[in-house]
C-alpha cells in the first residue's frame, strides 16, 4: 500500500491562477513528518517545507501555503497566483518514527505542474 | 556553500555491464543517502550511511548493488551486473545528522540509461 499518494499526475494551470496540490499519507506511528520538495528540470529536488505530526497549524510563505489536516491524513500544498517558475515535479514526503534512525523520506509518485503564460 | 557534487551526470552502458556513481556530499554532513527515482515516480532510498556506517540498507537489491564511504566523506554507488529495469536518475542527499526531521539536500543525479 502507498503511504504517501499524490493522486494528481498532472496539473495545467495558465499564470496567476490558484493551484492546490494533494498529498495524502498513511502511517501509525504518532511522531512523524511531512515534507513538500520541488524539483525543478535541472533535476534537484529542493526542500520548500516540514511539519510535524503535533502541529496543525496551516503555514503561509509568500505566495505558498501548507494546510495539514491529521483528520483526513492530508497535507496539501497551494500556490496562490501562480508563475511559469513554479513549473515543476512537486513531492510530498513522509518521515516515520518506527524503523526510522536516520529520517529516510517515503516520497509520493509526484505531481507534475505546468503553468503556461 | 557548495552543494552535492554527483558524477556522471549521465551514462549510458548496456546490459550486464558494471557502472559506478560518485557523490560528495556538503562539507561536514555526516549522513548521507542515495535514492533511486525511476520516470515518473518519486525517489525511493536504496542506502543510507552515518559518517562511514550503513544505517539502513534494507531496499539495497545486494545481489547487484553496492555503496560505500569509506573515509565517511565522499561515496560511490556501484551496479554489477546490470539489468534493464536499473534504468534510472540515481540521487545523492545529506543531512547535518540522523533525526525524523532532518532537511536533506540533493545533488543533480545520474541519469542511467540501461539498453
Amino acid at each position: 500500500a502507498q503511504k504517501v499518494t499524490q493522486a494528481q499526475t498532472e496539473i495545467s494551470v495558465v499564470e496567476k491562477e490558484d493551484v492546490t496540490l494533494d498529498c495524502v499519507y498513511e502511517t501509525r506511528d504518532t511522531t512523524y513528518y511531512l515534507f513538500w520538495y520541488k524539483q525543478p528540470p535541472s533535476g534537484e529536488l529542493v526542500f520548500l517545507i516540514r511539519r510535524n505530526s503535533f502541529d496543525e497549524q496551516n503555514e503561509i510563505s509568500g505566495r505558498y501555503s501548507w494546510n495539514f489536516q491529521k483528520s483526513t491524513s492530508s497535507f496539501n500544498f497551494t500556490i496562490t497566483a501562480s508563475q511559469v517558475v513554479d513549473s515543476a515535479v512537486y513531492f510530498c514526503a513522509l518521515s516515520e518514527e518506527r524503523n526510522n534512525q536516520g529520517g529516510k523520506l517515503i516520497f509520493g509518485q509526484g505531481t507534475e505542474l505546468s503553468v503556461k503564460p | 556553500e557548495a552543494g552535492v557534487a554527483q558524477s556522471p551526470r549521465y551514462k549510458i552502458i548496456e546490459k550486464r555491464q558494471s557502472v559506478a556513481f560518485w557523490c560528495n556530499p556538503i562539507s561536514g554532513h555526516a549522513t548521507l543517502y542515495w535514492y533511486q527515482q525511476i520516470l515518473g515516480q518519486g525517489p525511493k532510498l536504496l542506502i543510507q550511511f552515518q559518517n562511514n556506517g550503513v544505517v539502513d540498507d534494507s531496499q539495497l537489491p545486494k545481489d547487484r548493488f553496492s555503496a560505500e564511504r569509506l573515509k565517511g566523506v565522499d561515496s560511490t554507488l556501484k551496479i554489477q551486473p546490470a539489468k534493464l529495469e536499473d534504468s534510472a536518475v540515481y540521487l545523492c542527499a545529506s543531512s547535518t545528522r540522523l533525526a525524523l526531521n532532518n532537511e536533506q539536500f540533493f545533488g543533480p543525479g545520474t541519469r542511467l540509461t540501461v539498453l
